[in-house]
């Protein structure tokens, strides 16, 4: 069954602390596809980055890197020097391969409620 | 290029009333999936549309039921409202029928108020 689990409901951290937010997933497929997206209190859903399940290579984008390790399953993201900024909730999230069995939707986490404090 | 937007931006409705929500797709994107998001928890998929045919199905009952037009714009339908209903109505678009492949768009949603 696909899944995906964000273990930290809440984390608090003070600005310029590091971060990381954990994501791990479930699924059956070896091709598959997935997500972060950042949720400010205004609702809509910022993408950050897609990683497609061939592609094992950290990526650095600014203050944000991406660590995915198949063979733990997991797909965990760093926030470093935070910024107040950064408050919001985060969502990781899964797609896997449409076919006949699958839509290719977008199965989410339950999401991480990060809040920086000045 | 204009991205993803949806109608209204707020709601509130009745028990048993009926809720139609809109949303424009992304220029040149010919899918449509919408989803429930409910207070604190991540979004939750309901259907996808691709051009203008249903093609996947969450765990939603057949009161929620959508269209899409041949400008690839897309409706949710809403029969029967339910308190549980309240939740942010998020509508994504994608180039193709997988948009993991292709990437999602999102708007910004339409929060719904099941009085």
């Amino acid at each position: 069954a696909q899944k995906v689990t964000q273990a930290q409901t809440e984390i608090s951290v003070v600005e310029k602390e590091d971060v990381t937010l954990d994501c791990v997933y479930e699924t059956r497929d070896t091709t598959y596809y997935l997500f972060w997206y950042k949720q400010p209190p205004s609702g809509e859903l910022v993408f950050l980055i897609r990683r497609n399940s061939f592609d094992e290579q950290n990526e650095i984008s600014g203050r944000y890197s991406w660590n995915f390790q198949k063979s733990t399953s997991s797909f965990n993201f760093t926030i470093t020097a935070s910024q107040v900024v950064d408050s919001a909730v985060y969502f990781c999230a899964l797609s896997e391969a449409f076919g006949s069995s699958n839509t290719g939707k977008l199965i989410f986490g339950q999401g991480t409620t990060l809040q920086v404090k000045p | 290029e204009t991205g993803v937007t949806q109608s209204p931006t707020h709601l509130i409705k009745t028990r048993g009333q009926q809720v139609t929500l809109r949303c424009s797709s992304q220029s040149g994107h010919n899918t449509v999936s919408w989803y429930q998001q409910a207070l604190g928890q991540g979004p939750q998929f309901i259907f996808q549309y691709y051009r203008e045919e249903e093609n996947g199905r969450g765990n939603f009952p057949p009161r929620f039921s959508g269209l899409q037009f041949p400008n690839y714009s897309s409706e949710l339908n809403v029969n029967a409202l339910e308190l549980d209903d309240s939740a942010l109505y998020l509508c994504a678009s994608s180039l193709g029928e997988w948009g993991g492949f292709y990437g999602y768009t999102f708007g910004s949603g339409t929060r719904l108020t099941v009085v």
